[in-house]
């Protein structure tokens, strides 16, 4: 089995940078991915990392550590639709972390 | 613009009357979710198939909940009787397992609220 760890609440202000980290534990692994859900939609794709090192989609990046157990996402140049949950996922994300939520204050 | 899509979109029901979701995936995805929301539990995984095949339903409590896949294009969650605590939102998603037998990116349908009352 598999747990993920996040921060429940991360605030920061338009245009800044911030970042999100998850922990894990499992018996596998397979890579960590990560989502974006806001309120009252769905989880949305962001990023996955199969691999240790550093994926960059735009303004948003994903690191993984396998030797540490370690993830974070990266948000740049925050928006304030950038306001929503952010999750991490293992284990084929057939595991979610509890989610991070995330608000942008202008 | 390919999506998975579920139905209803909302549900109120009495406790003890059976409850359907439905879901399509999308189009030449050979996996399956389903997963259950609330506040309290977060994102929970249910079902998971690869194929039409079930693969992994641990954590779906067996006496009450079902899930299938009739055909390619449908899967279905049914709950049988409802209780107030299966209040919740469900949702499905679909992907592609690649070469190394996984599914990276999982697409999410709109979920379908339910309510038991």
């Amino acid at each position: 089995g598999q747990s993920l760890e996040q921060p429940s609440e991360v605030t920061a202000v338009e245009g800044a940078i911030v970042q999100i980290n998850c922990t894990y534990q499992t018996s596998g692994f397979y890579g960590l991915s990560w989502y974006q859900q806001h309120d009252g939609g769905a989880p949305t794709f962001l990023s996955y990392n199969a691999l240790d090192g550093l994926e960059e989609t735009g303004r948003f990046s994903s690191f993984l550590s396998r030797s540490d157990s370690y993830g974070y996402l990266l948000l740049q140049e925050l928006q304030m639709k950038d306001s929503a949950s952010y999750f991490c996922a293992g284990e084929r994300a057939l595991t979610f972390g509890s989610g991070t939520r995330l608000q942008v204050q202008p | 613009d390919a999506r998975v899509t579920q139905t209803p979109r909302d549900k109120v029901t009495e406790m003890g009357q059976e409850v359907t979701m439905r879901c399509q995936p999308i189009l030449g995805h050979n996996t399956v979710f389903w997963y259950r929301q609330t506040m309290m539990q977060g994102l929970e995984l249910l079902a998971y198939f690869r194929n039409r095949a079930p693969l992994d339903d641990s954590g779906m409590p067996k006496d009450r909940f079902s899930a299938e896949m009739p055909d390619a294009t449908l899967a279905t969650l049914k709950i049988q009787p409802s209780e107030p605590r299966d209040s919740a939102v469900y949702f499905c998603a679909s992907g592609l397992d690649g070469l190394a037998g996984r599914t990276d990116t999982q697409y999410f349908g709109p979920g379908t609220r339910l309510t038991v009352l």
